[in-house]
């Protein structure tokens, strides 16, 4: 049973980074790829970047080309995501989504949401 | 990036009524790798349609999903009470993919 949980709940101050963990359990990890996709308070979902597991390759949205890196740690089952020059505006609830083997690899498991708050 | 629209915004129903959701695409999705998700109130997105018209996993058959191209739909046939909830559709036609804006379909 495919099972991703992702880190705590997150307060950072204006200009910091951000740094969400998903670790990922229940299957062979390096056979799918992770997306990382965002929710604002009262907001639609937005799609950030995708990491290759296998290879490591990344995509990112052009709006956090530069801001935003994934990684993997194939030994521990872990993916990465790391924000920086966070502002007041990337507060939200930020996923990690496990692809499938299924007709444009759709997000068919995902981890359960970190929270979180950028403020003065 | 390839930019999708969804209407309406919110779809206002009965239990029992057919719900039809609209996505439209700013440029031709390859393969039609549009997919289709339900979120409701404080959870992740669930996986409802992938590949435009296959049913993931678990999804009931009131659910269903066509088109191609730039223009696809989510189709209920009829609404059950668990099913008010907000909708997104995502398309992977592209290495950069993306969502719709949501439509929600809430209770008349």
């Amino acid at each position: 049973q495919v099972h991703v949980v992702q880190s705590g709940a997150e307060v950072k101050k204006p200009g910091a980074s951000l740094k969400v963990s998903c670790n990922a359990s229940g299957y062979t990890f390096t056979d799918y790829g992770f997306s990382w996709v965002r929710q604002a308070p009262g907001q639609g979902l937005e799609w950030m970047g995708w990491i290759s597991i296998f290879y490591g390759d990344t995509n990112y949205a052009r709006k956090f080309q530069g801001r935003v890196t994934l990684t993997r740690d194939t030994s521990t089952g872990t993916v990465n995501m790391e924000l920086r020059s966070l502002r007041s505006d990337d507060t939200a609830v930020y996923y990690c989504a496990r692809e499938s083997p299924l007709a444009g690899y759709p997000f068919e498991y995902w981890g359960q949401g970190t929270p979180v708050t950028v403020s003065s | 990036e390839i930019e999708l629209t969804q209407s309406p915004g919110t779809l206002s129903l009965s239990p029992g009524e057919r719900a039809t959701l609209s996505c439209r695409a700013s440029q031709s999705v390859d393969n039609n790798y549009l997919a289709w998700y339900q979120q409701t109130p404080g959870q992740a997105p669930r996986l409802l349609i992938y590949g435009a018209s296959n049913r993931a996993t678990g999804i009931p058959d009131r659910f269903s999903g066509s088109g191609s191209g730039t223009d696809f739909t989510l189709t209920i046939s009829r609404l059950e009470p668990e099913d008010f909830a907000v909708y997104y559709c995502q398309q992977a036609g592209s290495l950069l993919k993306t969502f719709g804006q949501g439509t929600k379909v809430e209770i008349k």
